[in-house]
């Protein structure tokens, strides 16, 4: 199985910041990526698929990119509601998650 | 409205058995994969098991094959996973969820339930 690591882990910002979470898969792989958002006591929800295309209903301030080992995850202009953990997936493998939390 | 919902999950000791429960509505379930995904206490998530949309296909995790079994009634709306040899390291929220692609699987998954809590201990 393909192994999925994120960086950085932790990760402490304001509403407003630019911020970037990185996936790197342990060989390359398609475009077949997803990520999804997580707030504490809830289901996942799928933000992005098919590595930069947005799911129905999720802000335009999430985009997606990257190809072969490295994707990235970028929020544009990090929002209140936008504190969660971001999990990264490849096929049947997720990525440990990224934890997002107010600077 | 489009939802999930599981049921079934509990308490039950090492080497026991149980059976989660999903119930589908708001679609059509019997167009979709389905999988189970889990998530221990305080854990990342873990794909566990999938069932194609007629439950002709079926693929399990390494950690699970052999002692987790799923199916699905199309009638009734329902998917279901039967989960034997249960370990303490079995124990998670178990989540139901809808692949995005209609009589394929993408590995998508864009509908989840809240999860059913399932402790395995002594």
């Amino acid at each position: 199985d393909i192994q999925l690591t994120q960086s950085p882990s932790f990760l402490s910002a304001s509403v407003g910041d630019r911020v970037t979470i990185t996936c790197r898969a342990s060989q390359g792989i398609t475009s077949h990526f997803a990520w999804y958002q997580q707030k504490p006591g809830k289901a996942p929800k799928l933000l992005i698929y098919a590595a930069s295309t947005l799911q129905s209903g999720v802000p335009s301030r999430f985009s997606g990119s990257g190809s072969g080992t490295e994707f990235t995850l970028t929020i544009s202009s990090l929002q209140p509601e936008d504190f969660a953990t971001y999990y990264c997936q490849y096929l049947n493998s997720f990525g440990p998650g990224t934890k997002v939390d107010i600077k | 409205q489009v939802q999930l919902v599981e049921s079934g999950g509990g308490l039950v000791k090492p080497g026991g058995s149980l059976r989660v429960s999903c119930a589908a509505s708001g679609f059509t379930f019997s167009d979709y994969y389905m999988s189970w995904i889990r998530q221990a206490p305080g854990k990342g998530l873990e794909w566990v098991s999938y069932i194609s949309s007629s439950g002709s296909t079926i693929y399990y995790a390494d950690s699970v094959k052999g002692r987790f079994t799923i199916s699905r009634d199309n009638a009734k709306n329902s998917l279901y996973l039967q989960m034997n040899s249960l370990r303490a390291e079995d124990t998670a929220v178990y989540y139901c969820a809808r692949d995005s692609g209609s009589f394929t699987f993408w590995w998508y998954f864009d509908l989840w339930g809240r999860g059913t809590l399932v402790t395995v201990s002594s």
